[in-house]
């Protein structure tokens, strides 16, 4: 595609339900990256891939995240039994090879909601 | 571990210059970014300095001194749509690829 999709734009959701967030990157772009931004915050690194593989999961703030990539280009990430702190907007970026002037395609983001 | 600082907000005049700061502490260095973001919008790649100098993009200039670890954002001309929050960020060390951004500088044009 033309820029790097993310859906839904919005999601509410009670906390202790589980959700899907996805990332569609932009076509060729073999890396993927999801980051966490909370109100007036910068953006935290959750995980990146290389392809379908994740090398660097450090991020990750706890077991109830957690990401795939198939096909080399769709990724989801989930979230296990929410809680209110995960309220945040997550956002997905993808470049076409790492170490490229560090440039990073960021989506709008999905700004999740638990109650 | 890496950890960048950069003022929290900033406000200038429309047609004026304004500087946004960023000092850094990282284990290995592989280049400062800049990123605009307007609000509830994706973060946009501006600039991005590996080497020491100045790097000249239309209005947008990027600054870096490794040895100061210090780098800057030059936005001249401002206009309106400029109103906006702008982070500096570097990449992490070697064998991770994912940028650290700093707390951004949340950048306001008035008339």
């Amino acid at each position: 595609g033309a820029g790097v999709s993310q859906s839904p734009s919005n999601k509410v959701t009670e906390k202790g339900k589980d959700v899907e967030l996805r990332c569609d990157p932009i076509s060729g772009h073999t890396a993927l990256y999801w980051y966490r931004q909370s109100l007036g915050q910068g953006l935290e690194f959750l995980i990146y891939f290389q392809g379908n593989s994740a090398p660097d999961k450090s991020g990750l703030p706890s077991d109830r995240f957690s990401a795939e990539r198939t096909g080399g280009s769709v990724s989801t990430l989930t979230i296990q039994r929410t809680q209110q702190e995960d309220s945040a907007v997550y956002l997905c970026a993808s470049s076409p090879r790492t170490g490229v002037k560090n440039i990073q395609y960021f989506g709008a983001g999905t700004r999740l909601s638990v109650l | 571990g890496q950890s960048l600082e950069q003022p929290s907000e900033v406000t200038a005049v429309e047609g004026a210059i304004v500087q946004i700061n960023c000092t850094y502490q990282t284990s290995g260095f592989y280049g400062l970014s800049w990123y605009q973001q307007h609000d509830g919008g994706a973060p946009t790649f501006l600039s991005y300095n590996a080497l020491d100098g100045l790097e000249e993009t239309g209005r947008f200039s990027s600054f870096l001194s490794r040895s100061d670890s210090y780098g800057y954002l030059l936005l001249q001309e401002l206009q309106m749509k400029d109103s906006a929050s702008y982070f500096c960020a570097v990449r992490a060390p070697r064998g991770a690829n994912n940028l650290f951004f700093g707390t951004g500088t949340r950048l306001t044009v008035i008339p």
